[in-house]
Formats: C-alpha cells, sequence, structure tokens
C-alpha cells in the first residue's frame, strides 16, 4: 500500500547543530508539504513542493530549507537548530490538479532542541 | 485577524447528541474545504471536503459551506467517545499561489 513515512520519529537536538528530518511518500504525489504544530498555532505551512526542483516558502520557513531532488522525498534542514524550533513536525503530500488537495499526512516527528 | 478561525474549545457533548464545529475564513476567493480529525499523538487524516455551498453528508458526519458568509461547519450527528477528538478546519486559498490554511482547531470531547 501506499503511505507516507517520516524518520527519526523522535529527536533531541542541542541549539546551533544541524538536523535533517526525512520524508518519503509511495503516493508518486507531486505535491509535498512540510508543517509544525504547536499549541495553540495549528499547523503551520513551513515549505512546499510541487514537483522536482520546485520549493517555496511557507509563513513560517525562517530557519528551515528543504530540496526536492525526486518525486518521492522532501527532506527538511534546520541549519541551526533553536529552542524555539521544539515542536511537533509533519510531512504530508497530494496529488496535483483538481484544486482539491486533500493531503495526507505522515506520522510525525517530535523534536526537542535543548 | 487570522485567515482561518476556529473556537478552540473544548467542546463538551454527551454520548447521542449533535457536535457543532465552526469555521470562518477570510479569502473570499477559497473553493475548497476541508475537516481533518486528529487524535492525540496522532496524525490528521481527512474526513470531509465540500467545494460548493450547501451540506454534504457523509454517514454520522455533514458538512455545511455558506460562502457569502465564508462560514464552513461540521456537524457530528449520534457523537461516540470515539469521535473526540482535534477537528481542524482547512481552506484551499488561492491568495499567494494555492496553499491549504488550517485553523489551530477544536477540541471535542465526548461524554460516554
Amino acid at each position: 500500500d501506499a503511505e507516507i513515512t517520516q524518520s527519526p520519529r523522535h529527536k533531541i537536538t542541542e541549539t546551533g547543530r544541524q538536523v535533517t528530518l526525512a520524508c518519503h511518500q509511495t503516493w508518486n504525489h507531486n505535491n509535498m508539504f512540510w508543517y509544525r504544530q504547536d499549541l495553540g498555532h495549528g499547523l503551520r505551512l513551513i515549505h512546499y513542493s510541487y514537483g522536482v526542483q520546485d520549493t517555496n516558502k511557507g509563513e513560517v520557513s525562517d530557519g528551515y530549507s528543504v530540496s526536492r531532488s525526486n518525486t518521492e522525498d522532501l527532506p527538511l534542514t534546520l541549519e541551526s537548530a533553536a529552542s524555539s524550533q521544539t515542536s511537533v513536525y509533519f510531512c504530508a503530500s497530494s496529488i496535483s490538479g483538481g484544486g482539491t488537495d486533500t493531503q495526507y499526512f505522515g506520522p510525525g516527528t517530535r523534536l526537542t532542541v535543548l | 485577524q487570522k485567515e482561518v478561525e476556529q473556537n478552540s474549545g473544548p467542546l463538551s457533548v454527551p454520548e447521542g447528541a449533535i457536535a457543532s464545529l465552526n469555521c470562518t475564513y477570510s479569502d473570499r476567493g477559497s473553493q475548497s474545504f476541508f475537516w481533518y480529525r486528529q487524535y492525540s499523538g496522532k496524525s490528521p487524516e481527512l474526513i470531509m471536503s465540500i467545494y460548493s455551498n450547501g451540506d454534504k453528508e457523509d454517514g454520522r458526519f455533514t458538512a455545511q459551506l455558506n460562502k457569502a458568509s465564508q462560514y464552513v461547519s461540521l456537524l457530528i450527528r449520534d457523537s461516540q467517545p470515539s469521535d473526540s477528538a482535534t477537528y481542524l478546519c482547512a481552506v484551499l486559498s488561492s491568495t499567494g499561489g494555492f496553499k491549504t490554511i488550517f485553523g489551530a482547531g477544536t477540541r471535542l470531547f465526548v461524554k460516554a
């Protein structure tokens, strides 16, 4: 069955370290998204991609970067982790076109920055 | 003003009652609307989508859309304890490119 996976599921790191969160989907979806979820804020969009070599900034992109070298993967990199980036991170994908944009979410990565 | 607003709750209803969840949005050009359910510690999952004014029913769930009032709601009939979760309203906004904007969610508790 098609699925979307994230790794690691839990990560503890120190301030200033570079961290990369992996996202892999086998839906063959063109669109992929990274969100962070914090109490009181819901899901906030970090970066998104509509296809290979395409990346776009979301509303909270500062301190994060992504690259899309193939359809299946969209890794999220925290260049220099900060305590404010402690959060739960969700990756999602959706099929392109049609304006329906139903998103399928991965299980999430809980990141703690000490 | 937030782009998608929901009452954070918690909303508490007795088992068997109707739970009513509400959402307003600011982008008048939005065309697609979604309700996601998120259990504690889990990822969101889609339960309803609606694209035109009126009601859309799926089992115990009914989504209602009023574009003139920029309002979308979700009704859960015969609420069950298993419906206890956070419900996220999401709107596909055309402003600045097509992006889905999520509300902060409403926590629902169904008391047995």
